[in-house]
């Protein structure tokens, strides 16, 4: 089955509120994990990524948070524009080596009301 | 950040035909390169990791003799659909990463749309 999953395929949100992506992750050995943003007919674009060794990471109006326990990750947009519609994907990296392809969730479509 | 590019941006063929696809890291080398698929409304689905130099290597289930790839310097992958089929019909995404540690960040090109007629 799939390593990385997400709860809800689409999420409405005002603008100006802020927003909460969910993630869950099946692989107890997975450790770095990446968040993407994907416009429609684009290629993915990096927001934030976390390693396992943190459960919390945080960039411009983002936060990614993770908790091994019951392996579930979070996005966390403050503020949200209109520029932030789009497809968000989790995703992550388990080689144990060195640069690997990543492994996909399903994605959000986060849809920002005016 | 880095820049990766691909050519061309859409194409569309006939059932039977080969298509090619480029997959370009602008200003950095890339030693390995993976290509992605994605299908509509769907995630992106690794295919394969392109090497530079050493033959590609494919994911379960993704076929080696459909789906040729060729890494032959450290800017620029190829991927070739051969004998194409409507089923083939996918967004195809490339990636690279800057640096060969797992943690350096990948970055995509802008992907090719192909459509089998």
């Amino acid at each position: 089955g799939e390593s990385v999953g997400l709860h809800l395929p689409t999420l409405s949100v005002q603008e100006g509120d802020n927003s909460i992506i969910n993630c869950a992750y099946s692989n107890s050995a997975s450790d770095y994990f990446i968040w993407y943003k994907q416009e429609s007919g684009k290629g993915p674009q990096f927001i934030i990524d976390i390693r396992s060794n943190m459960d919390k990471r945080q960039g411009q109006r983002v936060t990614v948070l993770l908790n091994k326990t019951v392996k579930h990750l979070s996005l966390q947009i403050a503020a949200t524009q209109p520029g932030d519609s789009a497809v968000y994907f989790c995703a992550e990296n388990h080689s144990g080596g060195g640069a690997d392809g990543l492994t996909f969730g399903k994605g959000t479509h986060l849809i920002i009301q005016p | 950040g880095a820049v990766v590019s691909q050519h061309p941006s859409w194409v569309i063929c006939k059932s039977g035909t080969s298509v090619k696809i480029e997959c370009r890291s602008l200003d950095f080398q890339a030693t390995t390169m993976f290509w992605y698929r994605q299908f509509p409304k769907q995630s992106l689905m690794l295919m394969a990791t392109s090497n530079e130099g050493s033959k590609a290597t494919y994911e379960q289930g993704v076929e080696k003799d459909k789906f040729l790839i060729n890494h032959a310097s450290l800017t620029l992958s190829t991927l070739t659909v051969t004998s194409a089929h409507p089923e083939d019909s996918s967004f195809y995404i490339c990636s690279a990463p800057e640096g060969t540690s797992r943690y350096n960040e990948q970055f995509f090109g802008p992907g090719t749309r192909l459509t089998v007629l």
